[in-house]
Parts: C-alpha cells; sequence; structure tokens
C-alpha cells in the first residue's frame, strides 16, 4: 500500500518557467510534509516542509502547498534554473511516528537551457 | 556544523557473502538514527530506526540487521546476502532534541551489487 504517490515519473521544464511537483497521500495521520532533492549516486537534501497546521510555506525560489482536504502537496520552483534537474522525493511523517518518514518514488525533473 | 560519513560509496560482493555498512554523525549528541534502501525504482524504504544506544528498531522482515554500539554510529549487517538486497542504502540522522519538525539529513549513500 502507497500512502505517498508522485505519479509523474518525470517533468520536464524550459530555464527561467514555473516547475510544479506534485504528491498524493492516503494516510489522513500524516502531519508533517517534506520536500527532498536527490542527485545521482548522493543523497537525498532536504529542501522544504511544512506542517499540517499550515498550507503554504516558501523559501527563496521555493513554495510548498499543501490541501489537507484533498490529500495533496505541491512543490514550486520559480524560476526554474538548470542546476535544479534532480530527482525530487515527497516524503511525509505520521504522528506519533517517532520520526519515521514516508517516501514517494520521486519525480525526476529535467530543466532545459 | 553536522556532518555524516558513510562508508564505503560503492560494493560488490556475491551471494552469501556477509555484509557490514559504517555510519556516523558528527557533531551532534542523542542522534536519531535511521537506515533506507532504495531499490530500483521505488522510493525509500526505512529499514532500521534507533533512538539510542543499543535500541534498534526493524519496519522491514528482511535478511538484514542493525546495530548502534556508540552514540553516533550505525551499522547494517547481513550474514549472508541475497540477490535482493542490490539497491542504495542511505543512513540518515535527525536531532532528536528538535524532533518534532525536525528534517532527516541523509549520508551520500552506498550502491551495493550483489552479484
Amino acid at each position: 500500500d502507497q500512502q505517498v504517490k508522485q505519479n509523474s515519473p518525470s517533468l520536464s521544464v524550459q530555464e527561467g518557467r514555473i516547475s510544479i511537483l506534485n504528491c498524493d497521500y492516503t494516510n489522513s495521520m500524516f502531519d508533517y510534509f517534506l520536500w527532498y532533492k536527490k542527485y545521482p549516486a548522493e543523497g537525498p537534501t532536504f529542501l522544504i516542509s511544512i506542517s499540517s497546521i499550515k498550507d503554504k510555506n516558501e523559501d527563496g525560489r521555493f513554495t510548498v502547498f499543501l490541501n489537507k482536504s484533498a490529500k495533496h502537496l505541491s512543490l514550486h520552483i520559480v524560476p526554474s534554473q538548470p542546476g535544479d534537474s534532480a530527482v525530487y522525493f515527497c516524503a511525509a511523517r505520521e504522528r506519533g511516528s517517532n520520526y519515521k518518514l514516508t517516501f514517494g518514488k520521486g519525480t525526476l525533473l529535467t530543466v532545459n537551457p | 556544523s553536522q556532518t555524516i560519513h558513510q562508508w564505503p560509496a560503492t560494493l560488490v560482493q556475491p551471494v552469501g557473502s556477509p555484509l557490514s555498512l559504517e555510519c556516523t554523525v558528527e557533531g551532534t549528541s542523542n542522534p536519531n538514527l535511521y537506515w533506507y534502501r532504495q531499490a530500483a525504482g521505488r522510493g525509500l524504504q526505512l529499514l532500521f530506526y534507533s533512538v539510542g544506544i543499543g535500541q534498534i528498531s526493524s519496519e522491514v522482515p528482511q535478511n538484514l540487521s542493525a546495530s548502534r554500539p556508540q552514540d553516533r554510529q550505525f551499522i547494517l549487517s547481513s550474514k549472508k546476502l541475497l540477490l535482493s538486497d542490490s539497491g542504495f542504502y542511505l543512513c540518515a540522522w535527525t536531532d532528536r532534541g528538535r524532533l518534532y519538525n525536525s528534517p532527516l539529513h541523509f549520508g551520500n549513500g552506498t550502491r551495493l551489487t550483489v552479484t
């Protein structure tokens, strides 16, 4: 049972445009959501997070939106840069789970110059 | 600042051989420690986590085991590797003191190929 789903395995955008990465979840006990970025042969790097008490969190070019009623979150990157090309993982933590994260399968973002 | 070291970066082992992957964290005390695995085409799967020395919780029944002999050291082991153990293994830590809404920080991973 996949509790965190990233339905788009890949996404291609032009440099300077907006990248929108989507993530859906099924577990209503999730209370904290994170996005990670991963380059080949490296570990994931934390990007941005959002608590379930909020619906938006912004950090520079990165904004995460949370729609609890739809059990959906998205990551917006504006403007997109070639260095943003990587695999992006959505992750979620269940309330009281001692910080165990459940990850999606990832979306490969390619930003074309 | 805190850093996490994981080694080796790549490993090729025959079926039936033992395994030992090591992870250490510097610059923090009493971290929560985690082992994740990424198999081909799949997300990151939590294998083990530890909230203190000698305290190990297993998430998935498997051919692997974990140990935490020191506060900032986490070891992933197997007595006999299977082909299905191939994958990308990641160690991670989080600050227990700031546990709530504190992200996991990952090492650079070990690419294990069992032949």
